[in-house]
């Protein structure tokens, strides 16, 4: 199975700041499927990027994802206050995968 | 608009099964995959199976497999997980979720709001 690591565990940010997170493969992920989800205390987890960059529906443009083969990035520009929450990336090149989560927090 | 959504929560005794359901609307269901994913308290994400709702055909998680079915009832858009054999440890919400037909491996991209089952003797 391919196993994700996510990086940092936690990021402390502030709101109007750009978070970066970080999701390594460890054997290249097939035509960049991957996806990262939000998920808040309580809730079920939210897709905000599939196919590594393209935005789900009704996904604001200050969530981007970029990356290939090993190494793929979410960004999230100009933090709202609703943003901080745990991010999971997933592969679906091969199976499911997640990563562990990273934690962004105020 | 697209909804999946779960019954309440169940508590079991060790070694019990359990069925949870995960009744879907507001699109075609036979036209998407309905995955089953499991979280541990404070836990990552599990893939657990998927279902075709259309030819019933199923795969499951190596790690589940035996342990694990998935059903489903066309006339109330409806699929079912039942897990057998319950053990302490698969205590955690069960999610049920959209993928996409025609792939075994896919992204999620309508959710349930999930199912705590909860194992104690």
């Amino acid at each position: 199975d391919i196993v994700l690591t996510q990086s940092p565990g936690t990021l402390s940010s502030s709101p109007g700041e750009r978070a970066t997170l970080s999701c390594r493969a460890s054997q290249s992920v097939s035509s960049s499927q991957l996806a990262w989800y939000q998920q808040k205390p309580g809730q079920a987890p939210r897709l905000l990027i599939y196919g590594a960059s393209s935005r789900a529906i009704g996904i604001p443009d200050r969530f981007s994802g970029s990356g290939s083969g090993t190494d793929f990035t979410l960004t999230i520009n100009r933090l709202e206050p609703e943003d901080f929450a745990v991010y999971y990336c997933q592969q679906y090149g091969s199976s499911h995968t997640f990563g562990q989560g990273t934690k962004l927090e105020i | 608009q697209v909804r999946l959504v779960q019954a309440g929560g169940e508590v079991r005794k060790p070694g019990a099964s359990v069925k949870l359901s995960c009744r879907t609307s507001g699109y075609t269901f036979t036209d998407y995959y309905i995955h089953w994913l499991r979280q541990a308290p404070g836990q990552g994400l599990e893939w657990v199976g998927w279902m075709n709702p259309h030819s019933e055909g199923y795969n499951y998680n190596e790690k589940f497999r035996g342990r694990v079915t998935v059903t489903r009832d066309k006339s109330i858009s409806t699929a079912y997980l039942e897990v057998s054999g319950l053990r302490s440890d698969d205590t955690a919400v069960f999610f049920c979720a959209r993928g996409q037909s025609g792939n075994s491996y896919w992204y999620f991209d309508y959710w349930g709001q999930g199912a705590l089952v909860t194992v104690s003797s």
